[in-house]
Order: C-alpha cells, then sequence, then structure tokens
C-alpha cells in the first residue's frame, strides 16, 4: 500500500537559519512520482517540485533543494536562508501511475507546519 | 491559463441545505479530482474522474456526497443534505499526466461552513 510520511508536525526556526523537511514514502511500484506543495497561510496549494522515480538527481531552485534517495525511501526538501514568507504547510505526495487503468491516485502526508521567526 | 477555477470561495449555508460546489479544469487536462481539508482528517481525495468518468469514488464520506462531471470543462460536488460536520474547504484539482508532468494543480477552494 502507498504512504506518506512526514513526521514533523511543525517547526519553528528563526530568520536565515535552514531547514529541512522529511518526506519517507511506501510503494510498491517501481514507477512513481513525488510531489511537494506548499499551503501559504492564504489557503492555497502551490505546486513546487515533482521527481519520477527513475530520476535521483537532486534538484536546487534557488533557496529550495531537494533530496531524492530510494534507497531510504525519502524525498527531503531544505529551505537554505530561510525567510518569513516561508512560513507555510508543506506537503509531500506519492503518485502511483497506472496508465492503462487509468488510475493516478495521489497520496498526500500530513503536512510540516513551518514558522519562520522574524 | 486561468489556472482551475472554484466557486464559491465562501459558502455559509444551514444544516439540511443542498450545497453545490463547482469547478472548472484547466483546459486540456484529463484529470479532475476533488479533495476535502479539515483540521482533524487534513487533505482527503474524495473522488477523481479521468476523461469526465469517476475512477475512485472510495473516498466519498457517504450517500450525501455525490460529483458529476458532464463534461470536460466543468464538475460539481453536492452535499445534500448537508451537515455541520461537512464544514471544511473543498478544493479541486487537475493535471494533464499524459504529458509526463502529472503535478495537480489546484483551486483556490471553497470554504464551507455549515451552522
Amino acid at each position: 500500500a502507498q504512504k506518506v510520511t512526514q513526521a514533523q508536525t511543525e517547526i519553528s526556526v528563526v530568520e536565515k537559519e535552514d531547514v529541512t523537511l522529511d518526506c519517507v514514502y511506501e510503494t510498491r511500484d517501481t514507477t512513481y512520482y513525488l510531489f511537494w506543495y506548499k499551503q501559504p497561510p492564504s489557503g492555497e496549494l502551490v505546486f513546487l517540485i515533482r521527481r519520477n522515480s527513475f530520476d535521483e538527481q537532486n534538484e536546487i531552485s534557488g533557496r529550495y533543494s531537494w533530496n531524492f534517495q530510494k534507497s531510504t525511501s525519502s524525498f527531503n526538501f531544505t529551505i537554505t536562508a530561510s525567510q518569513v514568507v516561508d512560513s507555510a504547510v508543506y506537503f509531500c505526495a506519492l503518485s502511483e501511475a497506472r496508465l492503462t487503468t487509468g488510475t493516478y491516485k495521489y497520496i498526500f502526508g500530513t503536512g510540516t507546519r513551518l514558522k519562520v521567526l522574524a | 491559463d486561468a489556472g482551475v477555477i472554484q466557486s464559491p470561495r465562501h459558502e455559509v449555508t444551514e444544516m439540511g441545505q443542498e450545497v453545490t460546489l463547482r469547478c472548472k479544469p484547466i483546459s486540456g487536462h484529463d484529470y479532475l479530482f476533488w479533495y476535502r481539508q479539515t483540521m482533524m482528517r487534513g487533505l482527503e481525495l474524495l473522488i477523481y474522474f479521468n476523461n469526465n468518468v469517476p475512477i475512485d469514488d472510495s473516498g466519498m464520506p457517504e450517500d450525501r456526497f455525490s460529483a458529476k462531471m458532464p463534461n470536460a470543462s466543468f464538475s460539481t460536488l453536492k452535499i445534500q443534505p448537508s451537515e455541520p460536520r461537512d464544514s471544511a474547504v473543498y478544493f479541486c484539482a487537475s493535471s494533464q499526466p499524459g504529458t509526463g508532468n502529472n503535478e495537480q494543480f489546484f483551486g483556490p477552494g471553497t470554504r464551507l461552513t455549515v451552522l
């Protein structure tokens, strides 16, 4: 069965600190996708990144970086030099891809609330 | 593209009333998803459609909930009769996995309050 675990319920950091949000997943499929979404206080869900199971290259986008490790079934998210605007709930998600049946279900983690203090 | 559009943005109703939430997916997206978000249960998938056909409705809480997608550009989620425990934010999302970029794009949500 699919499962996404975000063990950190809430993290508080002081501005300019680095912070890593953990995501551990379970799946039996060999082809799958992983995502991170951001939900700021305004409530919308914003897509941040997608990773497929065949691409273990880490990715950096500005102050954001993602570390995908299949060996530990983890897809962690690091914010460097955090800012107050980074305060949000961050969700990790897993999607198995069964194109022949049209099933494309997403499983979201419970989210990590990040508070960046000025 | 305007993104996923949901209406209304806020709905306040009384217990027992019928509530209809609406969603317009991004043009060209084959998949449409309805989610519910509450503090207690987090983000729950209610139902999703592929090419207007419901694929999995196992997340629909009970018979009071129903969803339709009469065409590729419109979907509704109906609650009849509504109950206070249905109060939540309801999100609609769409995606186009056939392109390999299967991330979901979410609408702004409808905040439902049932008194």
